[in-house]
């Protein structure tokens, strides 16, 4: 199967801090997605990469997918307590989609 | 425009009991199904997929089964529940052409 590792499993920052949260594959990727969840909800989807060192922006939230298409990188810039949630990266393969770890995000007002 | 729906939200069930969790799609026809499992609020297992009705494939073994009666129609099923199989259930479809997932409100079950 697909291995997804996040890093850091879970993350408390003062708002207005910068923040990155790591994904790293195993094997290449043929597409990394990014998602959010917030506490007991479903997930919302907020970019994907598709193209080695593509970097895709959304407000203050910034996705880089490295050349070899083996890592990415979620960036937020100057965080809100809305930012707060499990950040999730995924990947799919054929038909399956799966998951990485998760990172837990705490902003503390 | 497309929507996924699952219930229950909420289920409190005894060790042995049996567990149905529905899941519907409207707006769309034949999409990729999936249901995943999230234990302690962390990254999501994938349990089963379908591409088709009454295609199902299976990614852990576990003591959950999945069913696909209709197009839009998605069951996650156990004949006996374990201690073990209490947690959050999602179930998603695939837009297609974009790779992007779509979840449902999710059913969080535990097993006493």
């Amino acid at each position: 199967s697909q291995e997804l590792e996040q890093s850091p499993q879970s993350l408390i920052v003062q708002e207005g801090k910068n923040l990155t949260i790591n994904c790293t594959s195993s094997k290449t990727l043929y597409g990394l997605y990014w998602y959010k969840q917030k506490y007991g909800e479903g997930l919302i989807f907020l970019m994907m990469l598709q193209k080695g060192g593509e970097e895709k922006s959304h407000e203050k939230i910034t996705a880089k997918l490295d050349e070899k298409k083996q890592q990415s990188s979620l960036h937020i810039t100057a965080s809100q307590p809305s930012h707060a949630g499990i950040y999730l990266c995924g990947a799919d393969k054929g038909n399956q989609f799966y998951f990485g770890t998760g990172t837990s995000l705490t902003v503390i007002p | 425009s497309q929507t996924i729906h699952q219930w229950p939200a909420t289920l409190v069930q005894p060790v042995g009991s049996p567990l149905s969790l529905e899941c519907t799609v409207e707006g769309t026809s034949n999409p990729n199904l999936y249901w995943y499992r999230q234990a302690a609020g962390r990254g999501l297992q994938l349990l089963f997929y379908s591409v088709g009705i009454g295609q199902i494939s299976s990614e852990v073994p576990q003591n959950l089964s999945a069913s696909r009666p209709q197009d839009r129609q998605f069951i996650l099923s156990s004949k006996k529940l374990l201690l073990s199989d209490s947690g959050f259930y999602l179930c998603a479809y695939l837009l297609e052409g974009t790779g992007e997932l779509f979840f449902g409100e999710g059913s969080r079950l535990t097993v006493l």
